[in-house]
């Protein structure tokens, strides 16, 4: 089975600061994972993926298999960045993604 | 550019009506997905299609069903609404493979009253 944690529902930062959002993960195979942005009154969408070592809106993710966890990071909080935050799992040839409860990040100005 | 549609954002039905949620994607995605969310337990997985006609259960089927008779619509059924399935219900579809991540819809707000 494939499980997601997020341990925190809430996040405050204060602009300027750095964000660390976690994930830890659970799986037996060599999964993929994925974080998503949920924007006020707006429509959930992808953020970064691990695969591609992408940074996005400067925000970056790293995989740890040894602690299995792909936290979430920004150095420089942004009040554009307040948002829910949802990081997912997929399995290798697996086409579901199974997502942790999120995490509702609020930068505070 | 709106590529993932919800029928609709509002829907308020009574106990045991029998409930249709439309979703149409317009990139010629070969999987598509029902998920519900509701705060504190994130998005459940509770259908899924990898192809025309073609659906598997996801964690939380029970109570409802799904078609999918085009590979651009995918419909989820609720055959007898209850109050527990008062939720925000989102649609979705990706790829074969899903590496390239999903494209959600906007959301369908159901109250069962």
């Amino acid at each position: 089975a494939q499980r997601v944690t997020q341990p925190e529902k809430l996040l405050s930062v204060f602009k300027g600061a750095p964000v660390e959002l976690k994930c830890n993960y659970s799986y037996s195979g060599s999964p993929e994972l994925f974080w998503y942005v949920q924007y006020s009154r707006q429509r959930l969408q992808l953020l970064l993926r691990h695969i591609s070592r992408e940074s996005i809106k400067g925000f970056t993710a790293d995989l740890n298999k040894g602690e299995t966890s792909f936290h979430l990071k920004k150095p420089f909080a942004q009040e554009e960045d307040s948002a829910m935050y949802y990081c997912a799992l997929s399995g290798f040839g697996n086409e579901k993604l199974t997502f942790g409860t999120g995490t509702r990040l609020t930068i505070i100005p | 550019d709106v590529k993932v549609t919800q029928s609709s954002r509002y829907l308020v039905k009574r106990t045991g009506e029998k409930v249709f949620l439309e979703c149409v994607q317009d990139m010629d995605h070969e999987n598509m997905f029902w998920y519900r969310q509701d705060p504190g337990l994130g998005l459940r997985l509770i259908y899924f299609s990898y192809d025309v006609k073609m659906k598997e259960k996801g964690d939380i089927p029970e109570g409802y069903s799904v078609s999918r008779e085009k590979k651009e619509r995918f419909s989820l059924i609720l055959e007898s609404a209850s109050t527990n399935q008062t939720s925000m219900y989102l649609c979705a579809s990706s790829f074969v493979g899903g590496k390239y991540g999903y494209t959600f819809g906007s959301g369908t707000r159901l109250t069962v009253v």
